[in-house]
């Protein structure tokens, strides 16, 4: 059974700094692809942050481009999310999700249970 | 703000059908395969449809999905009071090299 549990959410000061984890199990977490997608409280889902298999390639919404940055270890079967210059507006529950497939027809297959992250003072 | 645009709710009484539209351009639904997601409240979202209208192990067939162009559309049939949820439809967006979920819509059965 595929399973993804993030760690790390808290209460952060507006500027300050936090690293999500995402424990993975069930697959081979070394041959996918994985994201962060969050959603602030009440409000729709927003697509963070994307991580290739082997690291190759990353990108970033621009919302957060600059601020955070995605990482795996493989060894590890784990995800993070390195998240700096914290503001308000990015409070939010972040969820690790598992990329399927090829583009044009890749899709999020499985969802953790979300970890959330309170910016606030 | 969303690039894929849905109606904010939409409802209908048991047993009956609706649908939920989703619109995007050729950057984003005119060139990739769309998915749909289903968030029952309080918990993470579930993969619904993928590929526009292929469905995974254990999603019934009264969840259905369909591509035109540049826009998308699921649609519930047999309406059920579990389907009470949060519907988003997602896509890669070429220009933007980014995933782009729809604004999401809300289901209400009457």
């Amino acid at each position: 059974e595929v399973q993804l549990v993030e760690s790390g959410g808290g209460l952060v000061q507006p500027g300050g700094s936090v690293r999500l984890s995402c424990a993975a199990s069930g697959f081979t977490f070394s041959s996918n692809s994985m994201n962060w997608v969050r959603q602030a409280p009440g409000k729709g889902l927003e697509w963070v942050s994307y991580i290739s298999s082997g690291s190759s390639a990353t990108h970033y919404a621009d919302s957060v481009k600059g601020r955070i940055t995605i990482s795996r270890d493989d060894a590890k079967n784990s995800l993070y999310l390195q998240m700096n210059s914290l503001r308000a507006e990015d409070t939010a529950v972040y969820y690790c999700v598992r990329w399927w497939g090829v583009l044009p027809a890749a899709t999020f297959d499985y969802w953790g249970q979300g970890t959330l992250v309170t910016v606030s003072s | 703000q969303s690039v894929l645009t849905q109606p904010p709710s939409v409802s209908a009484a048991p047993g009956q059908k609706v649908t939920i539209s989703c619109s995007g351009s050729s950057s984003n639904i005119g060139n990739n395969y769309v998915s749909w997601y289903q968030q029952l409240p309080g918990t993470a979202p579930k993969l619904l449809i993928y590929e526009n209208n292929k469905r995974p192990s254990g999603i019934p067939d009264r969840f259905s999905g369909s591509r035109s162009g540049t826009s998308a559309t699921l649609g519930i049939t047999g309406l059920q009071t579990g389907d009470e949820a949060d519907f988003y439809c997602g896509t890669w967006d070429n220009s933007l090299s980014a995933y782009v979920f729809g604004t999401g819509t809300k289901v209400t059965v009457l």
